[in-house]
């Protein structure tokens, strides 16, 4: 059973550049998160959506960030232009069913702007 | 984002002592209350689950207690282990979670 799978599991890139993490979920999974996580805020919840449709932005913390789920097995992340304190730990988790399922993550992106 | 307040940040036990973490959250819609675990490089994992309609959720070494009047559910490891040393996170919501900041839990040989 392969889990959620994320792309790259590392990125370093420079202030202003585009930056884009990939996310597959697990098959057969309704609803795709994207966390990040920092030491200082712990996990944000930044989108989620549910049957490929955003639910939820409000966590997006700029019009830099965006999110795209053009179908079932694929999400996107995209920041763009990327700034130093973007630098974080972005996950992505997918969930079958509702709210009470279990959320499955997975083993993260760790994004370094210079 | 509604809040959930976790303590402490960082936790040392011996081995085969027990682990205890808080939390405790402000939103009364909230019906789910996991724990999850995260190693070193790893995503959390689901560790164990409580509805607010027990009191406690016994599985293996881990429980969870729940407090519904006082907003609370606590995580008590019994006989701590070398290999539970890891950040556990508390989460709280309905349809999307909302997590604690994590406890940071060293449990010395």
């Amino acid at each position: 059973d392969a889990g959620v799978i994320q792309s790259p599991r590392h990125e370093v890139t420079e202030m202003g550049q585009e930056v884009t993490l990939r996310c597959k979920p697990i098959s057969g999974h309704n609803s795709l998160f994207w966390y990040r996580q920092t030491m200082m805020r712990g996990l944000e919840l930044l989108i989620y959506f549910n049957n490929n449709v955003p639910i939820d932005d409000s966590g997006m913390p700029e019009d830099r960030f965006s999110a795209k789920m053009p179908n079932a097995s694929f999400s996107t992340l995209k920041i763009q232009p990327s700034e130093p304190r973007d630098s974080a730990v972005y996950f992505c988790a997918s969930r079958s069913g509702t709210g009470v399922s279990p959320l499955h993550f997975g083993n993260g992106t760790r994004l370094t702007v210079t | 984002q509604q809040q959930v307040k976790q303590s402490p940040q960082s936790l040392i036990v011996q081995k085969g002592g027990i682990s205890i973490i808080n939390c405790a959250y402000e939103n009364t819609a909230f019906d789910y209350f996991p724990w999850y675990q995260q190693f070193p490089g790893k995503g959390p994992a689901l560790l164990i689950a409580i509805r607010p309609d027990v009191s406690e959720k016994k599985e293996g070494r881990f429980t969870i207690s729940f407090n519904k009047s006082a907003k609370q559910f606590s995580l008590h490891i019994m006989d701590s282990q070398p290999g539970d040393s890891a950040t556990y996170f508390c989460a709280a919501g309905y349809s999307t979670l909302t997590f604690g900041k994590g406890t940071m839990l060293l449990v010395s040989p």
